[in-house]
């Protein structure tokens, strides 16, 4: 079975720009859901997709968005970047109901 | 909401020893994970506990669940150095929503 795979894994860019991070879930997963991880600090939830319906948000702004395909596979999309957004973020696919898989993260540095 | 909590922040602790991270956790959380986190990397899963009295082991690492306390606990057993990381717990706060709320965390440092 193949695991959760990001992209890309790191990636800079200018405060006001946006970015797009990808996902491909864990076979079978249905559920994906993205974590914002600040340098020294536990996962933060962002949101949740099931079945490409949004489906649990933390609390971040709207220009915060995502998208999950049918494919399951997913987006984070974050717009008008600001020096804070610099961070780990996490995907993690699950099979409803019992455990996580967890991605190897994009490192986002906004300069 | 639920709000996790672990203690220590930091441990450092000397090969060979025992210890005990703690996690808390404020309301109902049907199940609760542990991560294990080295530098720079994602989370590897360690441990999911789902009900009360759990217990599970695996190596040096055993883990347990006290609903009632609303606690669970990582306990290191003669600890080696390739231990050294940072741990986390994490609960589920609402059935049908798989958000995971995470503690902040313990680095663990094992020294020679």
């Amino acid at each position: 079975e193949t695991g959760v795979t990001q992209s890309p894994t790191h990636l800079i860019k200018t405060r006001g720009q946006q970015v797009t991070l990808r996902c491909s879930s864990q076979s079978g997963h249905n559920t994906v859901s993205w974590y914002q991880q600040a340098l020294g600090q536990g996962p933060q939830f962002i949101f949740q997709y099931y079945r490409e319906e949004e489906n649990g948000r933390g609390n971040f702004p709207p220009r915060f968005s995502g998208l999950q395909f049918p494919n399951y596979s997913s987006e984070l999309n974050v717009n008008a970047l600001e020096l804070d957004d610099s961070a780990l973020y996490l995907c993690a696919s699950s099979l409803t109901g019992y455990g996580y898989t967890f991605g190897s993260g994009t490192r986002l540095t906004v300069v | 909401e639920l709000k996790v909590e672990q203690n220590p922040l930091f441990l450092s602790m000397q090969e060979g020893k025992n210890y005990t991270i703690y996690c808390n956790y404020s309301t109902t959380s049907d199940r609760l994970y542990w991560y294990r986190q080295d530098p720079g990397k994602s989370l590897e899963s360690l441990f999911v506990l789902l009900s009360n009295g759990a217990v599970k082991q695996e190596g040096r690492l055993m883990a347990s669940l006290d609903t009632k306390a609303r606690l669970s606990t990582l306990h290191i057993t003669a600890a080696v150095h390739d231990l050294s990381a940072t741990y986390f717990c994490a609960g589920r706060s609402n059935f049908g929503n798989e958000k995971l709320t995470f503690g902040t965390g313990t680095r663990l440092t094992i020294i020679p």
